[in-house]
């Protein structure tokens, strides 16, 4: 069985540049979400895609965007960078939408850094 | 809304210490509650999890008891090892509507020999 995968594994940006992070999710689950975690802080909360539609989102601005394929994995990405973007960003996959049970297993996490 | 408070850090222990790690929680409902772990240069991995109150969730050595009445899921571990150094992140988990995780700002535990 295949774990999260993401890529990169690093990245560096000048600000108002655009980025794309890339996650595959585990075998067997349909659900993706992202988070940021900012240096020293717990992750936030940034979207959720199942089936290739948006199916919740945190309290991000709209130039953060991603998008779903078919197979499930996903995309994050993210328009005219800013300095506070610098951050780790996690996927998580799962195998469901909702419910107590759903346990969302994370990838190693993309490190943006931007200058 | 609903939130996690963590125990700040960092709490730095000899090697076979006893580990108390503070979480509460703010929410309505029934939420489940989790703790993961983040090594250095890693992503996170749940330790442990509990879906309802007065469940016992028991993973590696670690414990946390699902308390309603106190809104607490406290991490316990008897005796630490070296290898227990990470970060530690108390998060709670939806009592309804999509699968969004609410996380704690974390604990750094460093564990010496």
């Amino acid at each position: 069985e295949t774990g999260v995968t993401q890529s990169p594994t690093h990245l560096i940006k000048t600000r108002g540049q655009q980025v794309t992070l890339r996650c595959s999710s585990q075998s067997g689950h349909n659900t993706v979400s992202w988070y940021q975690q900012a240096l020293g802080q717990g992750p936030q909360f940034i979207f959720q895609y199942y089936r290739e539609e948006e199916n919740g989102r945190g309290n991000f601005p709209p130039r953060f965007s991603g998008l779903q394929f078919p197979n499930y994995s996903s995309e994050l990405n993210v328009n005219a960078l800013e300095l506070d973007d610098s951050a780790l960003y996690l996927c998580a996959s799962s195998a469901g939408t909702s419910g107590r049970n759903n346990e969302q297993f994370f990838g190693p996490g993309t490190r943006l850094t931007v200058l | 809304g609903n939130s996690v408070t963590q125990m700040e850090g960092p709490v730095t222990l000899s090697e076979e210490a006893f580990l108390t790690i503070n979480c509460t929680y703010t929410a309505t409902g029934y939420p489940s509650l989790f703790w993961y772990v983040q090594y250095p240069g890693e992503g996170l991995q749940l330790l442990l999890k509990a879906t309802k109150a007065d469940d016992k969730g028991s993973n590696k050595g670690f414990e946390a008891t699902y308390r309603k009445e106190t809104t607490s899921f406290h991490l316990e571990k008897g005796s630490v090892q070296v290898s227990d150094s990470a970060v530690y992140f108390c998060a709670l988990g939806p009592s309804g509507g999509y699968n969004k995780l609410i996380f704690g700002a974390g604990t750094r535990l460093a564990v010496h020999p």
